[in-house]
């Protein structure tokens, strides 16, 4: 057990459509990072929280947000869903705000888009 | 782009027996890997990692190689067990321009462990 926590663990919704996938990082981590994970891109980063500020964007697009809340649990929310956002989506959290630290990933959300 | 890529897809080995899984990095900048082992219906759990001014680093059954001559990296699993069985993920940070560098993963491997 990594000590992430992500919600919900499946997810199945329809085009056009937005869904907010959750993550609560490990006690005391205050980094949180976000990856896709699909079968043709492999796992991407998409963007990085450090104590509630945005640290760090890979390639996420401009229909995804996320943010990281006071309590430092973060959200990632997917608007205007397309057949090719269906993915598993992974949170993962660090003590610091350096990517050269160990990170540690919830077990991931899959989205399937209809 | 720059990428990570393996080399061998899939790998299958008896149970007690070595496991090596390479990985080939194009960046020559990059400073800083990691090996990441993702079972199935789980998140990739880290396994060891291995800054650029190092070529070797050992952890527990696991040994990393770096080979920045060839940029190349290895994974070798000593005693290899049937609970080594996953998809396993070489990851490359580039830290340059004063950017802090994002993960990079390559495309994994699947071990398979035969008892």
């Amino acid at each position: 057990d990594s000590g992430v926590t992500q919600t919900p663990k499946h997810l199945i919704t329809a085009t056009g459509q937005r869904v907010t996938l959750r993550c609560s990082p490990r006690s005391g981590d205050l980094s949180v990072y976000w990856y896709q994970q699909s079968l043709d891109q492999g796992l991407q980063f998409l963007i990085q929280y450090y104590n509630g500020e945005e640290r760090a964007k890979g390639n996420i697009l401009e229909r995804f947000s996320a943010q990281q809340f006071p309590d430092l649990h973060s959200e990632l929310n997917l608007s205007s869903l397309e057949l090719g956002d269906s993915a598993l989506y992974f949170c993962a959290s660090s003590v610091g705000q350096s990517p050269k630290q160990p990170q540690h990933f919830g077990d991931g959300t899959r989205l399937s888009i209809l | 782009g720059e990428s990570v890529g393996l080399h061998l897809p899939t790998l299958s080995v008896q149970e007690g027996d070595n496991s090596i899984i390479n990985c080939a990095y194009s960046n020559s900048a990059s400073d800083y890997f990691i090996w990441y082992k993702q079972e199935s219906g789980k998140g990739p759990q880290f396994i060891i990692d291995i800054r650029s001014n190092m070529d070797k680093r050992q952890g527990q059954r696991v040994t990393v190689l770096l080979n920045k001559t060839v940029k190349h990296l290895s994974l070798q699993i000593a005693a290899t067990q049937p609970g080594d069985s996953a998809v396993y993920f070489c990851a490359e940070i580039v830290t340059a321009g004063g950017s802090q560098g994002n993960l990079i993963f390559g495309k994994g491997t699947k071990l398979s462990v035969k008892p």
